[in-house]
C-alpha cells in the first residue's frame, strides 16, 4: 500500500518564486527521502531526512519533518525552469526496514 | 561511471509470452529493488533484495518473479505477461541497509513495457 501522499498533485509557478509541496505518511519511519523525476526518466535523489531531524537544507532545497503529524514538506526557493519535474517523497517503514514506499508525486511546472 | 542499467528500454510484447527485464549495477550495492510506475499511482515496489539469494515481496509482487544470483544483477521476470502489467518499470539499488533503508536509491533509466 502507498505510504506517502504528496500534496498538491500539481503546481505551476513563475520562475523565481518558491515552490512548496507536502508529503503525509501513515506509519512510523526511520527516514524520509525526496526524489525528483524529469519526464519519464529515472528518479534522482534530492535529500534524506532522518526521523530525529526536523529540518534539513541542501542548496535551494529545504525539507522539514514533523513526525507527530507524520508529514514532511519540500521547499524549492528561487525556482528555475530546470526545476520543472515531478517530486516524490519516499518513506521506509519502521516495522519493515527494507520496504520503501513512494507517494504519487507532485508535478511542478516552472514558467519562464 | 557509477550507474544502474536496464535492458531493454522499450518492449512491446503479447499476452503470455515470457519476458525478462535485466538490471545491473556497478556500485557493489547490496540492496536492489524493482518498481512499477503508473499514472496517478506513483511508484509501487514489486520486489526487493537485501543481498545475494535474499529477496522479498514488495507491495505488488503478483505476476512477477525475481532472482539475485549475483550481487550486481537483479532480473525481473514476467512468466505470463498480461495487459495490466503494461507500465514503466524502474530498477534501483543502494549501498547497504544496516538497520534501515537510509541510503540513497540509485535508479535505472526505466523500461517501458507494453503488453498487448
Amino acid at each position: 500500500s502507498q505510504q506517502g501522499e504528496e500534496d498538491p498533485q500539481a503546481l505551476s509557478i513563475q520562475e523565481g518564486e518558491n515552490a512548496t509541496m507536502n508529503c503525509s505518511y501513515k506509519t512510523s519511519i526511520n527516514n524520509l527521502q525526496w526524489y525528483r523525476q524529469n519526464s519519464g526518466r529515472g528518479l534522482v535523489h534530492l535529500i534524506l531526512i532522518r526521523s530525529n531531524e526536523r529540518e534539513k537544507h541542501s542548496g535551494r532545497l529545504r525539507v522539514t519533518l514533523d513526525t507527530s503529524k507524520k508529514s514532511s514538506s519540500l521547499l524549492i526557493t528561487a525556482s528555475r525552469a530546470a526545476d520543472t519535474a515531478s517530486y516524490f517523497c519516499a518513506t521506509d517503514d519502521r516495522s519493515n526496514d527494507y520496504k520503501l514506499s513512494f507517494g504519487a508525486g507532485t508535478t511542478v511546472t516552472v514558467r519562464a | 561511471e557509477a550507474q544502474v542499467t536496464q535492458n531493454p528500454r522499450y518492449l512491446i510484447t503479447v499476452t503470455g509470452k515470457k519476458l525478462t527485464v535485466t538490471c545491473s549495477q556497478n556500485m557493489n550495492h547490496e540492496y536492489m529493488s524493482w518498481y512499477r510506475q503508473d499514472p496517478g499511482l506513483g511508484l509501487r515496489q514489486i520486489y526487493y533484495s537485501m543481498n545475494v539469494e535474499v529477496t522479498d515481496k514488495g507491495d505488488v509482487p503478483e505476476g512477477y518473479k525475481v532472482s539475485r544470483k549475483e550481487k550486481r544483477n537483479f532480473p525481473l521476470i514476467l512468466e505470463s505477461p498480461s495487459p495490466n502489467q503494461t507500465s514503466l518499470y524502474f530498477c534501483a539499488s543502494s549501498l547497504s541497509i544496516g538497520t534501515s533503508l537510509s541510503d540513497t536509491q540509485y535508479f535505472g533509466p526505466g523500461t517501458r513495457l507494453t503488453v498487448l
